[in-house]
């Protein structure tokens, strides 16, 4: 079974300061997706970045990118230039790419992240 | 678009009752998905639906939930009898072709407690 693992429950970063969040996971697929969800305390879910496996650039979006490591089966997230609005709950998730998987995502166990003014 | 709508929003229930949450997905999405989100278990899948047929319900803890999606446009997950470990916030999500293709929008949730 794959699981998805976020060792850092809860991290603060200062704004305008950059903070990386961890994530790893396990799997013996080939061919996959990561995503960075991002959970504010209006409990909406708001996808923030998606890495598809067989590309070897890392994903960016804006102040956001992705250290994709595959062989290391690692999966971080970078936040530049940190903003209050960027508090919230990080969710790492991994998502087969083959077959007909619609949305089993699976997800890591979320990082609580919080920006200090 | 008024996004994947949910209700209610909070739900509190005594033991035994039976709770149903509704879900109105983005009009044209064909994917449906139930999640639930605790603090011990994190974000689970429960069931998903495509074109209305449920595709895999492998994650749906017991017989005790049952989802149904009569039309395009509505869904509900029931819980009968509920317990208090059910307690949890429930999530719809919704997308249109396969979740490759385009983003999972989720419902801002039912946070549901059973006392």
């Amino acid at each position: 079974a794959q699981t998805v693992t976020q060792s850092q429950p809860e991290m603060s970063v200062q704004e305008a300061e950059t903070v990386t969040l961890s994530c790893t996971y396990d799997t013996s697929e080939n061919n996959y997706y990561l995503f960075w969800y991002k959970q504010p305390p209006s409990r909406q879910m708001i996808l923030v970045i998606r890495q598809e496996a067989y590309k070897q650039q890392n994903a960016t979006e804006n102040r956001f990118s992705v250290n994709f490591q595959k062989a290391a089966k690692s999966f971080s997230l970078k936040i530049s230039d940190s903003q209050l609005g960027d508090t919230a709950m990080y969710f790492c998730a991994w998502l087969n790419a083959g077959g007909t998987s619609y949305g089993k995502l699976t997800f890591g166990q979320g990082t609580i992240l919080t920006v200090h003014p | 678009d008024a996004g994947v709508i949910q209700s209610p929003r909070h739900e509190v229930t005594e033991m035994g009752q039976e709770v149903t949450l509704r879900c109105k997905p983005i009009s044209g999405h064909n994917s449906l998905f139930w999640y639930r989100q605790t603090m011990m278990r994190g974000l689970e899948l429960l069931i998903y639906f495509n074109n209305n047929v449920p595709i895999d319900d492998s994650g749906m803890p017991e017989d005790r939930f049952s989802a149904k999606m009569p039309n395009a446009s509505f869904s509900t997950l029931k819980i009968q009898p509920s317990e208090p470990r059910d307690s949890a916030v429930y999530f719809c999500a919704s997308s249109f072709r396969r979740i490759l293709d385009s983003p999972l929008h989720f419902g801002n949730g039912t946070r549901l407690t059973v006392t």
